[in-house]
């Protein structure tokens, strides 16, 4: 594709339910990285996959928060069980070389 | 670890104003360092970014950024603003020690150009 997408684009959950959000990367990207943005906040680094391999998920909060990239190439990024602290913009990112990242659109996840 | 400080949070000028947004960073080696933009409903995009060479960096749209190693900056610049700069800039920071190495952003910088 042209870009990075993000399905969907707005997610409204209540506490407690499972959300799971999508990333398709450019085709090609070996690389690919989720980041959460809460209101006023910069992006904050999550997880990494080089293909199919997550090297780094230092960045997830805590043992509710799993991704997955099992073909290396969508990307799942699943929280479950949500509370409200986890309401934020969840943003892919995928790249060619460690240089450039191209950013998809986002997902704006509300919890109630 | 690695972190980024931007001093200003929201800037307002007038079109033709010059801009200077500050950024610091804080990290124990070799960096590279990015300014990304986000214009209003659009993708995170990068505007500029430095890896080695050069310390003064050109981007897109007539921006720039001067990597200052003994002050730790990498503020972005430009003479004459446009209404149509009116975005959320961020500066970025990642590690150069080789291989992979994780990018670390700062709280972005609103800027409002009034025509």
């Amino acid at each position: 594709g042209a870009g990075v997408s993000q399905s969907p684009r707005y997610k409204v959950a209540k506490r407690g339910q499972d959300v799971a959000l999508r990333c398709d990367p450019i085709s090609g990207h070996v690389s690919l990285f989720w980041y959460q943005q809460a209101l006023g906040q910069g992006p904050e680094f999550l997880t990494y996959f080089q293909n199919e391999a997550q090297l780094d998920k230092s960045g997830l909060p805590s043992d509710r928060f799993f991704a997955e990239r099992p073909e290396g190439s969508v990307s799942t990024l699943k929280i479950q069980r949500t509370q409200q602290e986890d309401s934020a913009v969840y943003l892919c990112a995928s790249s060619l070389t460690p240089d450039t990242q191209y950013f998809g659109p986002g997902t704006r996840l509300t919890v109630l | 670890a690695q972190s980024v400080s931007q001093h200003n949070h929201h800037v307002i000028l007038s079109e033709a104003a010059s801009l200077e947004l500050g950024c610091n960073y804080s990290y124990g080696g070799t960096v590279n360092l990015f300014w990304y933009v986000q214009y209003p409903g659009q993708h995170l995009q990068l505007l500029l970014k430095y890896f080695s060479g050069d310390p003064l960096v050109k981007g897109i749209k007539g921006f720039e950024a001067e990597f200052i190693k003994s002050k730790f900056s990498f503020n972005l610049r430009k003479p004459s603003v446009q209404w149509s700069d009116t975005a959320e800039y961020f500066c970025a920071v990642k590690g150069n020690s080789g291989g992979y190495q994780k990018v670390t952003f700062g709280i972005g910088t609103k800027l409002q150009v009034i025509p």
